[in-house]
């Protein structure tokens, strides 16, 4: 089981529509990225969340701890909106000699926006 | 200035060239990332070099070569490369290590013929 798993694969959408992607992960984190990646592009960090809810624009990133749980939503989505939306994870300070210098990565949901 | 800036875009080089990828970050961030990623993977992270030393190298083949020159580039030699190691590279930086927030390039397009 990936350390970092993310729902859907993929999800296609009207432009309006309220969109949520989900993320789960089974280790102890510091914290948690969303990042976004248009096809061929790099990437670009949308959000670092460590607890709550942050905010930026139509987009919304929650995370809750305790579930090891994390959603990205888009309101009022847009074809430029159209990307690939990957969930990556920071790992914990107890972790040292382990993994926690590097993130870790979700396989990422495509997003489709129709106009 | 919040940009990692990564030159050349796009890449297309022989098995017998030799060739660099450049990263530049003008943040003061003293870690600095290469990955890999294949077309619909992750990236998948090849090094990390703190305060301008290597630290990481997550086993990868010998014909790439890191070097970080000061504080604010990064550069990743190729030579002998094979078709497989078409992908698209990307630099990435944040505060040190440890921490968290990460910063990424555009990525460097490569194409081995």
């Amino acid at each position: 089981k990936n350390e970092v798993e993310q729902s859907p694969q993929n999800l296609t959408a009207q432009e309006g529509e309220f969109i949520t992607i989900n993320c789960s992960y089974s280790v102890g984190i510091s914290a948690l990225h969303w990042l976004q990646q248009h096809p061929g592009g790099g990437i670009v960090s949308l959000f670092m969340l460590s607890s709550g809810k942050k905010k930026h624009g139509r987009l919304i990133a929650t995370i809750n701890i305790q579930e090891k749980h994390s959603s990205l939503h888009i309101t009022a989505s847009h074809p430029r909106d159209s990307a690939v939306y990957i969930c990556a994870v920071k790992r914990g300070a107890g972790d040292y000699g382990g993994s926690n210098y590097k993130l870790t990565f979700g396989k990422g949901t495509l997003l489709t926006v129709n106009p | 200035d919040t940009e990692v800036t990564q030159t050349p875009k796009h890449l297309v080089m022989g098995m017998t060239n030799k060739k660099s990828l450049k990263c530049e970050q003008h943040m003061g961030h003293r870690a600095m990332y290469w990955y890999k990623q294949k077309a619909k993977k992750p990236p998948e992270l090849m090094f990390v070099y703190s305060y301008e030393k290597l630290s990481i190298n997550e086993s990868v083949p010998s014909r790439f070569s890191p070097e970080c020159p000061n504080s604010s580039l990064l550069n990743l030699h190729l030579h002998a490369l094979q078709p497989e190691d078409s992908a698209l590279y990307l630099c990435a930086s944040s505060q040190g290590v440890l921490r968290a927030e990460a910063f990424f390039g555009q990525g460097t397009r490569l194409t081995v013929v």
